[in-house]
């Protein structure tokens, strides 16, 4: 089974340009969620999405951040336009349910992004 | 407002010994906990949860306690690999209140394990 995938892995912008990044979950997870680490700091949820449908958005910083996931299968994260607060790995993961016990969500390898 | 704190920012550790990372909380609604390791430029991986209604859960050579009353875990590695040095993550949900997608993370302990 193919894990998490996200695209790209590594993305260097400058400020005010725009970028959208990628994720593929594991095939039959419903559930997608985007996270963030800034340099050093904790991983920081941004967003879930139960299929199509934005479950909870509310860790996304402000509406610079535009999350989609058409059709219920990939999903993109756009930042634009872009400022330097923003660099830092961007975590993709999924589960087949929500978080409760028993189950757990698995995290692609994330999405570096440099904005200078 | 840090509602999941691991106060050690790195552990070292001589191989065959126990490792022993902790975790504090604040928020009472958590009733989910879980580790996560994760390695240089890649993402965490799940190793280990704990519902709230239990106190420890074992999964070979990790055992994960939770003192619900100090708000607090452990998460107890042994015996020490040199293979799990890494990040360790500990994170928390209130997956029984409608933010049940949401995983509220601490900010790491960098384990080494020492040949």
């Amino acid at each position: 089974e193919a894990g998490v995938t996200q695209f790209p892995s590594h993305s260097v912008i400058e400020k005010g340009q725009t970028v959208t990044l990628r994720c593929d979950p594991i095939s039959g997870h419903d559930n997608l969620y985007w996270y963030r680490r800034v340099m050093g700091k904790e991983i920081k949820f941004l967003l879930h999405f139960v299929k199509e449908s934005k479950q909870d958005e509310s860790g996304m910083p402000n509406n610079r951040f535009l999350a989609e996931r058409t059709g219920g299968t990939y999903s993109t994260l756009k930042v634009q336009p872009a400022e330097l607060e923003d660099s830092g790995v961007y975590f993709c993961a999924s589960s087949r349910q929500g978080i409760w016990s028993g189950n757990t969500i698995y995290f692609g390898e994330g999405s570096w992004l440099t904005v200078v | 407002d840090q509602q999941v704190k691991q106060n050690s920012p790195s552990l070292s550790v001589q191989e065959g010994r126990i490792s022993i990372l902790n975790c504090d909380y604040t928020n009472s609604m958590f009733d989910y906990f879980l580790w996560y390791k994760k390695y240089p430029a890649e993402g965490p991986t799940f190793l280990i949860s704990i519902s709230s209604i239990k106190d420890k859960n074992e999964d070979g050579r990790f055992t994960v306690f939770l003192n619900k009353s100090a708000k607090h875990l452990s998460l107890h590695i042994v015996p020490s690999q040199p293979g799990d040095s890494a990040v360790y993550f500990c994170a928390a949900s209130d997956a029984g209140g409608t933010s049940y997608g949401k995983l509220t993370f601490g900010q790491g302990t960098i384990l080494t394990v020492h040949p």
